[in-house]
């Protein structure tokens, strides 16, 4: 098992560029989420999904678009970069239900906005 | 809103003690809340889930508690080694889970 896979691990923007992150899990979970991470904020929901076709905002998903055509894949997309989405980005997945063993977190993408 | 604080925000101790980590969020409807800990500049890694139907959950020198109707989450580490020195994360939840800021944690050798 791959677990939760994150590309790019580090990428580096110009203001008004989009691009976007991908996750990957090969688990069959239906939850899957996506979280920022900034010195002293702590981990921040952006989005989330319970399910393909199902996505849901989470704390702060202004500037942030998801889509979640597969159970396995969860890309979020930045539409304009602007620097203070400058962040580190983790996506999680799990289980539902009863058979929800916790969340299993990717190893992270360093984004830089200039 | 699921509101999650985790008290101390930092804490230092000699090696060898035992130490209690608080947690307290406000959206008692969960049924997990899982224990993560993280490595400075590194991802997550889960320690303990605990179910309400288990109120406890114990992994070697980890033992987690839930007490659902306080909205109360405590994670004692028994026998402090420096190894344990990092940043404790509690998250509780279901379809999505919501972190606190963590509580920094410092093993002094």
């Amino acid at each position: 098992n791959a677990g939760v896979t994150q590309t790019p691990k580090f990428q580096v923007l110009k203001t008004g560029q989009s691009m976007t992150l991908q996750c990957a899990q090969d688990m069959n979970h239906e939850y899957m989420s996506w979280y920022r991470q900034d010195p002293g904020m702590g981990l921040r929901l952006i989005h989330y999904s319970v399910g393909a076709g199902i996505t849901d905002q989470g704390e702060v998903p202004n500037g942030y678009n998801v889509s979640r055509s597969t159970t396995e894949d969860f890309p979020l997309r930045l539409l304009s970069a602007a620097p203070s989405q400058t962040s580190v980005y983790f996506c999680a997945s799990s289980y539902s239900g009863t058979f929800n063993y916790g969340y299993t977190f990717g190893s992270g993408t360093r984004l830089t906005v200039v | 809103k699921q509101e999650v604080t985790q008290i101390p925000a930092a804490l230092s101790v000699p090696e060898g003690e035992n130490l209690v980590l608080n947690c307290s969020f406000t959206d008692s409807a969960i049924y997990n809340l899982q224990w993560f800990r993280q490595d400075p500049g590194k991802g997550l890694t889960s320690l303990l889930l605990i179910q309400s139907s288990q109120r406890e959950q114990t992994s070697g020198r980890l033992n987690a508690s839930l007490d659902k109707s306080s909205g109360r989450s405590t994670l004692y580490i028994a026998a402090s080694q420096p190894g344990d020195s990092a940043t404790y994360l509690c998250a509780p939840g279901d379809d999505k889970i919501i972190f606190g800021k963590g509580t920094r944690l410092h093993i002094l050798p």
